[in-house]
């Protein structure tokens, strides 16, 4: 099956710094992806989506310029976390839908990001 | 309208028992309605997806019954066993809106199949 590569799995920073984290599409070109978030226990929360060659499309309340997202290539999205806090530690996940297909049913989930922030 | 109620939030089953677990959506525009299995620290799996033109689907040892005119869909897993335990999210989405197709998750079910 497809394959979404998400990279780091986890990361730990210090109070201030910026991270990055990439979401790719193996074997299919993704011109959608989506990032979530996910608190221990809880639902998975769409932040944002981001097309390929577009401006993302950011969730009510999700700040754009903390949470900076690139979709540069139909197979690579990148989401940064600036200025990171702790308040900011958390589960992410990126999903990316197949280009080839219109609906949900192709839509990849990654192994998902642990951030945790000192 | 874009919110989708899942339950029970946790559930233990005995091996070989039955794990049910529902869901209710309240956007008529919802057209595809999957489960999801995550192990912890890891993304979500895609186990079963229907659509409302049916109202049951069957993989394996996975069902899901919708009913339409509830607004419902449920997750049945027979002869569960202990590595089925995980969490559990429902979602849904509208491939008819063409500017928002993600899925909006239910809030999950824990499940604990005790040997």
């Amino acid at each position: 099956g497809a394959v979404v590569s998400q990279h780091p799995s986890r990361v730990i920073c210090k109070s201030g710094t910026s991270v990055k984290i990439e979401c790719r599409s193996l074997d299919f070109q993704a011109t959608t992806m989506f990032w979530y978030r996910q608190f221990p226990k809880q639902s998975l929360m769409l932040m944002a989506t981001s097309n390929e060659g577009s401006k993302a499309t950011y969730e009510q309340g999700v700040e754009k310029d903390k949470f900076l997202i690139n979709h540069a290539s139909l197979t690579l999205s990148t989401l940064t976390v600036t200025s990171a806090h702790p308040e900011d530690s958390s589960f992410y996940i990126c999903s990316a839908k197949d280009r080839g297909i219109s609906t949900n049913e192709k839509l990849f989930f990654g192994s998902g990001t642990q951030l945790s922030v000192l | 309208q874009q919110q989708v109620k899942q339950s029970p939030q946790s559930l233990i089953v005995q091996k070989g028992g039955i794990s049910i677990i529902n869901c209710a959506y309240e956007n008529t525009a919802f057209d595809y309605f999957p489960w999801y299995q995550q192990f912890p620290g890891k993304g979500p799996a895609l186990l079963i997806a229907i659509r409302p033109d049916v109202s049951e689907k069957k993989e394996g040892r996975f069902t899901i019954s919708f009913n339409k005119s509830a607004k419902q869909f449920s997750l049945h897993i027979m002869d569960s066993q202990p590595g089925d335990s995980a969490t559990y999210f429902c979602a849904a989405s509208s491939d008819m809106d063409t500017g928002r197709r993600a899925l909006t998750f239910g809030s999950g079910t824990r499940l604990q199949v005790q040997p």
